[in-house]
């Protein structure tokens, strides 16, 4: 069964303390594995892409890097405003339509 | 750019009532999807269609139904509220790269 596991569920920062964020997946045929953002009451917001491994994506402060198995989130001197949950998903080719199928996300607290 | 709008943003039913939530996205996206989200158990697909006249279910179909008669236009209607309802609903389009861009959501609840 296609599957994906996020860890940590939370995780508190101190503004400035780098991380990680993990994103682990059985599928079979990955077509793509994405991330977004969410800010509290709203939607997901797309972050990255990635499509095979060894990719590896940057926006500011975020790395998303991608192996056979699984998808890192690195976070460099996180600022408080980097504060949300963080959903990984994977697409997958089963069926008719290519399905996205999210995790349960990372909950991030970044402290000034 | 207005992206993708859901309406209402708040809604309380009482069991057994039906209702519509709209969703319109103005980006020309042929894929669009309903998801529900409730804590710890992620977003979960409800029905999804990839184009105008063609819809399918997705992983809890059950207790909803879709409609899309319009690339614009995809709402779901509840038939008979279900506490079980209770829940954040989404409604997202996707482009060619598979990108899924998200409304504002809907937060429903069932009593």
């Amino acid at each position: 069964e296609d599957q994906v596991t996020q860890s940590p569920e939370a995780l508190r920062l101190q503004e400035g303390e780098s991380s990680s964020l993990n994103c682990s997946y059985t599928v079979s045929g990955l077509r793509g594995l994405f991330w977004y953002r969410q800010d509290p009451g709203k939607g997901p917001e797309f972050l990255f892409t990635l499509y095979s491994a060894g990719e590896e994506k940057e926006k500011e402060r975020l790395k998303a890097t991608l192996t056979k198995k699984e998808s890192f989130l690195h976070i460099t001197a996180p600022k408080p405003e980097d504060s949300a949950t963080y959903l990984c998903a994977v697409q997958t080719p089963r069926g008719a339509t290519n399905k996205l199928i999210f995790g349960t996300g990372t909950l991030l607290a970044v402290q000034p | 750019n207005a992206g993708v709008t859901q309406t209402p943003k708040f809604q309380v039913l009482k069991t057994g009532q039906s209702m519509t939530l709209q969703c319109a996205q103005d980006m020309n996206h042929e894929y669009m999807s309903w998801y529900r989200q409730d804590p710890g158990m992620g977003l979960r697909l409800i029905h999804y269609s990839v184009g105008a006249g063609i819809t399918d279910q997705g992983e809890v179909p059950n207790g909803y139904n879709v409609s899309r008669s319009t690339t614009e236009d995809f709402p779901l209607r509840l038939l008979s509220a279900a506490p079980s309802q209770t829940s954040v609903y989404f409604c997202a389009s996707r482009d060619r790269g598979s990108r899924a861009f998200f409304g504002q959501g809907t937060r429903l609840t069932v009593v």
